[in-house]
């Protein structure tokens, strides 16, 4: 079974340009979330897609993020304009609904894309 | 969400068995202890998860006293591809899949 797969896995830009990550959940589950990991600090939250609606949001650090999920599948990351506060390291995670199976859920991880704004 | 306290970081030896202990003194009824394991260049994976007493599968066993305001985390005979941090999770169902990460413990396995 393939894992949650992310692209690319590293991406060098210069401040004020546009940058799109994607990530590809493992197929059939429904919730897909972004975390990062910016220099020196813990991973944290983005944000939650139940398919292919914003379930939470409220980890995204401003307007320059913008999270889509077409049709329910991959999703996609873009930050425009870049800032270089945005370097670090962007985890997308897949999980299926745990609720009917008595275990609380289980998160499936991406590699990550490292992100280097100049 | 309830606040974990873990170490640093733990060196051990191949071979030898590592527990290291996670305290969460505001953990609620409705709270999973969740343990992440996280190598260099990846994502966390998931280790294992319990709610209450032991819990064990083919990489780690899960200790949870019945106050649940701690757990240990327990790996047998650890060896060099061990080395990796350590995410002790407190983890709500009704904040699917928000969790909070901490700091984690670093584990060395030395030869």
């Amino acid at each position: 079974e393939a894992g949650v797969t992310q692209f690319p896995s590293h991406s060098v830009i210069e401040k004020g340009q546009t940058v799109t990550l994607r990530c590809d959940p493992i197929s059939g589950h429904d919730n897909l979330y972004w975390y990062r990991r910016v220099m020196g600090k813990e991973i944290k939250f983005l944000l939650h897609f139940v398919k292919e609606s914003k379930q939470d949001e409220s980890g995204m650090p401003n307007n320059r993020f913008l999270a889509e999920r077409t049709g329910g599948t991959y999703s996609t990351l873009k930050v425009q304009p870049a800032e270089l506060e945005d370097s670090g390291v962007y985890f997308c995670a897949s999980s299926q609904d745990p609720r009917g199976t008595g275990t609380n859920e289980k998160l499936f991880f991406g590699s990550g894309t490292q992100l280097s704004v100049l | 969400l309830a606040k974990t306290t873990q170490p640093i970081s733990m060196d051990s030896y191949e071979g030898q068995e590592v527990n290291i202990t996670c305290s969460h003194n505001n953990i609620a009824t409705n709270d999973y202890i969740t343990w992440y394991q996280q190598f260099p260049s990846q994502g966390p994976r998931f280790i294992i998860q319990g709610y209450k007493t032991k819990v064990t599968n083919e990489v780690a066993s899960l200790f949870i006293p019945a106050d649940r305001k701690s757990s240990t985390l327990s790996l047998p005979r650890v060896s060099l591809s061990d080395t990796a941090v350590y995410y002790c999770i407190v983890d709500r169902g009704s904040t699917l899949g928000r969790l909070y990460f901490g700091r984690g413990t670093q584990l060395t396995v030395w030869p």
